[in-house]
């Protein structure tokens, strides 16, 4: 069974710092995902990478790829107030002809003044 | 706003009911993705179609089924509802060009959800 471990789990941080957030998982995939769900509201995708050492940049957020480690880092610099949400990272387990998307539990970022 | 509707917004029912929810993709988009999202179970994908075929499996009960129509748009049925049922279901759609769970490049539209509360 795929696993998906985030971490952490809750971030406070300060406005214009630097911070990265983990996301693990424990079975061969080549396709990782990253979303986020401001409060009450609902997901909108960021990222999609699909191979070793992909990297991808949007504004403040940088994600990337390992899939040797099987790892995945959303790098956030300087943080700005508009950033606090929640960030999922989610990976696709291929079994067969079926998928299956699996969630990490999401990463709770606050930004504060 | 994603282009991707979903109704109704807020369902309150009874435990053993039926209740259908309802998505209409953005224009031009194939697939269907259906998600769950609770406290205890966090989110979960349930099921994908893709141009009206089943496409991929995920965490969906045998209690709840979903099809996709020839105009694209889906319904996910969910009966015998139990009280752990109570939960936001999104769905998103994406172009899916590869057909597979959102191909190479896809990006997924997620709309706004319809919450399922059953007492």
């Amino acid at each position: 069974e795929l696993k998906v471990e985030q971490n952490p789990l809750f971030l406070s941080m300060q406005e214009g710092k630097n911070y990265t957030i983990y996301c693990n998982y424990s079975t061969t995939s080549d396709r990782l995902y990253w979303y986020r769900q401001d409060p009450g509201k609902s997901l909108e995708s960021l990222f999609v990478l699909l191979s070793n050492g992909a990297v991808k940049q949007e504004g403040r957020l940088m994600a990337s790829l390992d899939t040797k480690a099987r790892l995945s880092t959303l790098h956030i610099t300087a943080a700005v107030h508009d950033l606090s949400a929640t960030y999922f990272c989610a990976v696709v387990y291929s079994g067969g002809s079926n998928y299956k998307l699996t969630f990490g539990k999401g990463t709770l970022l606050t930004v504060n003044p | 706003d994603s282009g991707v509707t979903q109704t109704p917004k807020h369902l309150i029912t009874a435990t053993g009911q039926r209740v259908t929810l309802r998505c209409s993709p953005r224009s031009g988009d194939l697939s269907v993705y259906w998600y769950q999202q609770s406290l205890d179970q966090g989110l979960q994908f349930l099921i994908q179609y893709y141009n009206g075929e089943e496409r991929a499996k995920g965490n969906i009960l045998e209690r709840f089924s979903a099809q996709q129509f020839p105009d694209l748009h889906s319904e996910l049925n969910l009966s015998s509802l139990e009280l752990g049922d109570s939960a936001l279901y999104f769905c998103a759609s994406s172009v899916a060009r590869g057909g597979g769970l959102a191909g190479a490049e896809d990006t997924q539209y997620f709309g706004p959800g319809t919450r399922l509360t059953v007492l």
